[in-house]
């Protein structure tokens, strides 16, 4: 079965700081992989995928960008963070119809 | 556009009772089903998932099911305890352009001991 790892659990960072978020996927390989956010009280907003390495989708403009440099790594950068970026960020997975795994998230809170 | 609607938005019950909660989909054209369960502050837990062709899935007290062609699901939780106190998500995997998984905005459900 599939493991997702996120890392880190919390962050604080300040307004115009850089940010970068890793996620790591075991128990699979060329997973299709996904970047969720989940604001305060609102549902889960998909935010990036990837079907390979190098390749990323992104479904909302927005600060947020995204790269696959392996096939189960996944990584979420800002270049300089707003407030309007504060929220709870999951990892995801699937292979084709199987089913989702999540990771565990990462909180991020800017101040 | 697919559209998922879980209703209740929450609900409380005492420790011991049966329950169900609702998802429903506007597009029936799916690959699959899933529910989730959510702690505060934690990540998605997978719970069933259920293939367009099946009718239902079961694991221990939960027993999830689907009815496509009227586009819901229900998952239903046996003998509830205060551990099931979490926010349940369903997702819907739609086949039609690129697919991708459309959750509801889930059920917060609180067992009372």
């Amino acid at each position: 079965s599939q493991t997702i790892h996120q890392w880190p659990a919390t962050l604080v960072q300040p307004v115009g700081s850089p940010l970068s978020l890793e996620c790591t996927v075991e128990g699979t390989s060329n997973p299709n992989l996904y970047w969720y956010r989940q604001a305060a009280g609102r549902g889960l907003q998909l935010l990036f995928y990837s079907v390979g390495i190098g390749q990323i989708s992104s479904e909302v403009p927005q600060n947020l960008s995204a790269s696959r440099p392996q096939d189960r790594q996944f990584i979420l950068s800002s270049k300089k963070l707003l407030l309007s970026d504060s929220g709870f960020y999951l990892c995801a997975s699937d292979r084709g119809g199987g089913g989702y795994t999540f990771g565990s998230g990462t909180r991020l809170t800017v101040v | 556009k697919q559209e998922v609607t879980q209703i209740p938005a929450a609900l409380s019950v005492p420790e011991g009772e049966n329950l169900v909660l609702n998802c429903s989909f506007t597009d029936s054209a799916i690959y699959n089903l899933q529910w989730f369960r959510q702690d505060p502050g934690k990540g998605l837990t997978s719970l069933l998932l259920i293939q367009s062709s099946q009718r239902e899935q079961t694991s221990g007290r939960l027993n999830a099911s689907l009815d496509k062609s009227s586009g819901r699901s229900t998952l239903y939780i046996a003998a509830s305890q205060p551990g099931d106190s979490a926010t349940y998500l369903c997702a819907v995997l739609s086949n039609f352009g690129n697919e991708k998984l459309t959750f509801g905005t889930g059920t917060r459900l609180t067992i009372i001991p």
